[in-house]
């Protein structure tokens, strides 16, 4: 079975521009999460889907990111425009539909903004 | 709110040492209690886990026992080698909920 895969690996992007993440979970999943760990601190939670819907984005940081979930499939993470503080490694993670807790994790997006 | 707080790193070792990474939590109810793994280059992976106060999770000679009078979750290996060289997570799932929550992470280094 394929794992979660994350792409691109890295980007690095001037302040002000715009940076597209994309997360493949693992198929049959229907949970899908979004995290992110800044300068080698706490991964923090940013969104969880359910299939294609937001069950809870309570760790989105602002407006600047938007999340979107096709057909329940594959998930996009868009940051737009881009700050330095947004600077970070975002990793993706999926679960089973009965969740025991488990999560299976991307290898993460390094993004970098100059 | 429910939180996770590990020691810093990074730990350097020397093969074969007795290895102890401080893992405590805060949290309402009775969460789920984790240990996570990032090899180099690699994903986040489960090492183990415990779900009730008393469990002992244990994989790959590590182990962690579940202490609800300490809340704490102290991570532990007799005898590390240099292919347990990662940063190592502590992790909590709260009841009924589904985000996990993640402390800062610490560097293991093991030497030969």
């Amino acid at each position: 079975e394929a794992g979660v895969t994350q792409f691109p690996s890295h980007s690095v992007i001037e302040k002000g521009q715009t940076v597209t993440l994309r997360c493949d979970p693992i198929s049959g999943h229907d949970n899908l999460y979004w995290y992110r760990r800044v300068m080698g601190k706490e991964i923090k939670f940013l969104l969880h889907f359910v299939k294609e819907s937001k069950q809870d984005e309570s760790g989105m940081p602002n407006n600047r990111f938007l999340a979107e979930r096709t057909g329940g499939t594959y998930s996009t993470l868009k940051v737009q425009p881009a700050e330095l503080e947004d600077s970070g490694v975002y990793f993706c993670a999926s679960s089973h539909n009965s969740p025991t807790g488990e999560l299976f994790f991307g290898e993460g997006s390094r993004l970098t903004v100059l | 709110g429910d939180s996770v707080t590990q020691m810093e790193g990074p730990v350097t070792l020397s093969e074969e040492a007795f290895l102890t990474i401080n893992c405590t939590y805060t949290a309402t109810g009775y969460p789920s209690l984790f240990w996570y793994v990032q090899y180099p280059g690699e994903g986040l992976q489960l090492l183990l886990k415990a779900t009730k106060a008393d469990d002992k999770g244990s994989n790959k000679g590590f182990e962690a026992t579940y202490r609800k009078e300490t809340t704490s979750f102290h991570l532990e290996k007799g005898s590390v080698q240099v292919s347990d060289s990662a940063v190592y997570f502590c992790a909590l799932l709260n009841t009924g909920g589904f985000k996990t929550i993640f402390g800062a992470g610490t560097r293991l280094f093991v030497k030969a």
